[in-house]
């Protein structure tokens, strides 16, 4: 496809159940960032992969959050034991890297935890 | 590291008047400034962006400019229309060596009265 896709498009979970969202980024972009988005507000930087470097993982807000990036290409962003206050709606994005560019977003994950 | 700071949070118009969105940031490092516009269940989409290298950009009604001394820039919308109601998001890029990332204002919900 032509732009970042995300899936999937809703997720309700019981709390202290793990789950696991997914990022394809636009083909060719080698920088790829996660942020979350509560209700009304403002995005929440969680981590940035840029090609091969290590991951500035340091927006994750606490150690059940966790993500990987496989063959520089899918991400996936796993909360383990989830809390009601990790509702809100995941978003990922995606740019060439390398040079300062603009993230493209997808439609985002929106998680409900209840 | 960077913080960016948006206003207002909220700003209504009549159709056909012009709109502006402030933000600034703190660290003088950062060297790009792109803006987006989030539409309500959709992921925020790219609208314009400006480097640090250039005062002003303009694309149809949408104009923003720059002021890296007083490190702030802003959004000028002109001849606003219905369609333009959204929330609004000014970033900065710190950007050293071949990594950044992107950090974010609160949002602006701009609504445009018919």
């Amino acid at each position: 496809g032509a732009g970042v896709s995300q899936s999937p498009s809703n997720k309700v979970t019981e709390k202290g159940k793990d789950v696991e969202l997914r990022c394809d980024p636009i083909s060719g972009h080698t920088a790829l960032y996660w942020y979350r988005q509560s209700l009304g507000q403002g995005l929440e930087f969680l981590i940035y992969f840029q090609g091969n470097s290590a991951p500035d993982k340091s927006g994750l807000p606490s150690d059940r959050f966790s993500a990987e990036r496989t063959g520089g290409s899918v991400s996936t962003l796993t909360i383990q034991r989830t809390q009601q206050e990790d509702s809100a709606v995941y978003l990922c994005a995606s740019s060439f890297g390398g040079a300062v560019q603009a993230g493209y977003f997808g439609p985002g994950t929106r998680l409900l935890v209840l | 590291g960077e913080n960016v700071e948006q206003h207002p949070s909220t700003l209504s118009v009549q159709e056909g008047d012009s709109a502006v969105i402030k933000c600034t940031y703190s660290d003088s490092a950062s060297n790009y400034f792109p803006w987006y516009k989030q539409e309500l269940g959709k992921g925020p989409q790219l609208i314009i962006d400006i480097r640090s290298n250039v005062g002003e950009k303009k694309d149809q009604r949408i104009a923003v400019t720059l002021n890296k001394t007083a490190k702030h820039f802003s959004l000028h919308i002109t001849e606003t229309q219905p369609e333009d109601s959204a929330v609004y998001f000014c970033a900065a890029t710190p950007w050293r060596g071949s990594q950044g990332n992107l950090i974010f204002g609160k949002g602006t919900k701009l609504s445009v009265k018919p």
